[in-house]
């Protein structure tokens, strides 16, 4: 399969706990996206990635939200002390460039 | 600034009867605009986008989509509904080609009754 892989694809978590995610990008794409979907809402950007560099943040990333793309390749999503209002569907995206994104099934996580 | 307003949150048609999801847009630009479909448990996929070209775009699965800069609108159509096109679909607009601002629409839940 060489499309956007996202893992886990579910994710329970006590409230206060932190959790990981981790996206693989489709490999020759040096572009890559998170965006958080909650019920009933259209996915919300959240930060952008060329290559290593992030280089856009929106302001629903708080500080207990971190990510990183360490060598350009595959990104993670780190949430600390998680709260109920961060249950969501996080997506992972790709593009070439300039190029339409290309989404991951995504992982949902639900804060207990 | 940007936004999108799908206007209907949830369409429902009988099965070879036409679909109509509409989709009006605000930007401060030459947008781009894309249509996504998301299925249950699946990723987002695109079905067509607009970027500036020809106005009537077609896409996959029998989908198509007319820009109209004067009514700011871009809805999606499709002649004969199919079951397997029950979904939720994404209205997206883009400030330009290739940037990576992307907004979405709350989406439109498409239902097919047989």
């Amino acid at each position: 399969d060489t499309g956007v892989s996202q893992n886990p694809r579910h994710k329970i978590t006590k409230r206060g706990q932190n959790v990981t995610f981790r996206c693989d990008p489709i490999s020759e794409h040096n572009r890559l996206y998170w965006y958080r979907q909650t019920l009933g809402q259209g996915p919300e950007f959240l930060t952008y990635f060329q290559n290593e560099a992030q280089l856009e943040k929106s302001r629903l990333l708080s500080d207990r939200f971190s990510a990183e793309r360490p060598k350009g390749s595959f990104s993670t999503l780190e949430i600390q002390r998680t709260e109920q209002g961060d249950s969501a569907m996080y997506l992972c995206a790709s593009s070439a460039g300039q190029g339409t994104n290309t989404f991951g099934s995504g992982t949902r996580l639900t804060v207990v | 600034a940007q936004s999108v307003t799908q206007l209907d949150s949830h369409v429902s048609v009988s099965e070879g009867t036409p679909v109509l999801l509409r989709c009006n847009y605000s930007s401060s630009y030459s947008p781009s605009l894309f249509w996504y479909v998301q299925h249950p448990n699946k990723g987002l996929q695109l079905l067509l986008k607009y970027t500036s070209a020809a106005t009537l775009v077609k896409g996959i699965n029998g989908f198509e989509a007319e820009f109209k800069k004067s009514e700011t609108s871009f809805h999606l159509t499709k002649p004969s509904a199919h079951m397997s096109d029950a979904a939720e679909y994404f209205c997206v607009v883009s400030p330009w080609a290739g940037s990576y601002q992307l907004t979405f629409g709350k989406g439109t839940k498409l239902s097919v009754i047989p």
